[in-house]
């Protein structure tokens, strides 16, 4: 079936480095959305990505999606602990529901 | 305040009941999702609607049930045919476009323990 795959699992940096979550689908994705998950909470959504090499920027976050619209891309740059949380992609494929990834869960160290 | 309600945060049942989760949503979203969170298990589907009285299952419906008979209301039924019930349930709604889903609001979720 479809499948949204994540990685890493778990990363955790101090506070300065950068970090990269990276998510890859066995099909061709109609979009991708990146949700951001602090402990304890819920999934808030940050961003989606439409179109073949898009690339967008939210402050020190940057979102990349595959030219072949089949993989994605969330880096933060220098990394503050406010960042904690775990990051999940979400793809669309059409006619269906999203499919999120398992999630990389960020932890950062001051 | 627009959003989308969860109750209860914390339940406890004893094995062999049925329990149902509430979720609303004052957003005027049409569409509306049932997830299961596990440890390391990231968001799996279980339920969703598009439109009120109609509904599909999602990847892990089995011993889940849920209805849509207004739009602003989506409960989920763990029956006693769940073999695995304790976990973190969240609820979620957007908006339907014609390019397809758009960007999902969850609830603040409901961490069920079956004893």
């Amino acid at each position: 079936g479809q499948q949204v795959m994540q990685i890493p699992q778990y990363q955790h940096v101090q506070e300065g480095e950068d970090f990269t979550t990276y998510c890859n689908s066995s099909t061709t994705l109609s979009n991708i959305q990146w949700y951001k998950q602090r402990p304890g909470g819920h999934p808030v959504f940050l961003i989606q990505l439409v179109k073949s090499g898009e690339v967008k920027k939210q402050k020190r976050l940057t979102f990349q999606f595959g030219e072949a619209k089949k993989n994605s891309s969330l880096h933060i740059t220098a990394t503050q602990t406010t960042d904690v949380g775990t990051y999940f992609c979400a793809g669309l494929q059409a006619g269906t529901a999203l499919i999120f990834g398992k999630g990389t869960t960020l932890s950062v160290s001051s | 305040d627009g959003g989308i309600t969860q109750s209860p945060k914390y339940l406890f049942r004893k094995e062999g009941q049925n329990v149902t989760l509430s979720c609303e949503q004052n957003l005027n979203h049409d569409a509306m999702y049932w997830y299961r969170q596990d440890p390391g298990q990231g968001l799996r589907l279980i339920y969703y609607s598009q439109i009120v009285n109609d509904f599909q299952k999602g990847d892990i419906a089995e011993g889940y049930s849920v209805s849509r008979e207004k739009k602003e209301s989506f409960p989920l039924t763990v029956t006693s045919a769940q073999k695995n019930p304790t976990a973190f349930y969240l609820c979620a709604s957007s908006i339907v476009g014609t390019s397809g889903n758009y960007e999902q609001y969850f609830g603040p979720g409901t961490r069920l323990t079956v004893t």
